[in-house]
């Protein structure tokens, strides 16, 4: 049992490439959920999913995308990379909308 | 809005010391409070949680108190290791609704404990 994996560990990208960050569960959980780290400002949400098929948007989400559809995967697209997007990246589950959110080990991310 | 305020940090303590992290929240209704804990290199995990008025969390020889009279959830620990050393982020979440689960986090506290 893995829990939560995100590949890939570590990026660097140039200003305006694009990438796709795979956040993957084993738990069979429904909800999924996208955060960024910055110093200083804690974890925001920018997208999240209430299961298979569904995404919504958190507080940031201008610049990215996402895509779930298998229970067990939840992906977050940048099209068009800015500096602005150099962050940490976690993911998380939870079983339903109550309980304990589990959390990835993070994506570094780097665009010059 | 929602909105967790920290201690500002770092913090640095000797081994053995007492440790509190102040932890301050704004929100409506009766939110769930949270404590997380990110150990160089890793995610979040989950520290310790309560879920209404004067309940008291706890987990590894840490505790919070949820005081709803003070809006706060102060992290204290008895006496500190160096394993402690770890970044702490206290979080709220609110109960029902359209909330979907969205948990709102303090900026977080360095904590490192020297031997």
């Amino acid at each position: 049992n893995a829990g939560v994996t995100q590949t890939p560990k570590f990026r660097v990208l140039k200003t305006g490439q694009s990438m796709t960050l795979l956040c993957a569960q084993d738990m069979n959980h429904e909800y999924m959920y996208w955060y960024r780290q910055d110093p200083g400002m804690g974890l925001r949400l920018i997208h999240y999913s209430v299961g298979e098929g569904t995404t919504a948007k958190g507080e940031v989400p201008d610049g990215y995308n996402v895509s779930r559809l298998k229970k067990q995967n939840f992906l977050l697209g940048l099209e068009s990379a800015a500096p602005s997007q150099t962050s940490v990246y976690f993911c998380a589950s939870s079983p339903r909308v109550q309980e304990t959110q589990y959390f990835g080990p993070g994506t570094r991310l780097l665009v010059l | 809005g929602n909105s967790v305020t920290q201690m500002e940090g770092p913090v640095t303590l000797s081994e053995e010391a007492f440790l509190t992290i102040n932890c301050t929240y704004t929100a409506t209704g009766y939110p769930s409070l949270f404590w997380y804990v990110q150990y160089p290199g890793e995610g979040l995990q989950l520290l310790l949680k309560a879920t209404k008025a004067d309940d008291k969390g706890s987990n590894k020889g840490f505790e919070a108190t949820y005081r709803k009279e003070t809006t706060s959830f102060h992290l204290e620990k008895g006496s500190v290791q160096v394993s402690d050393s770890a970044v702490y982020f206290c979080a709220l979440r609110n109960a029902g609704g359209t909330s979907y689960g969205k948990l709102t986090f303090g900026q977080g506290t360095i904590l490192t404990v020297h031997p």
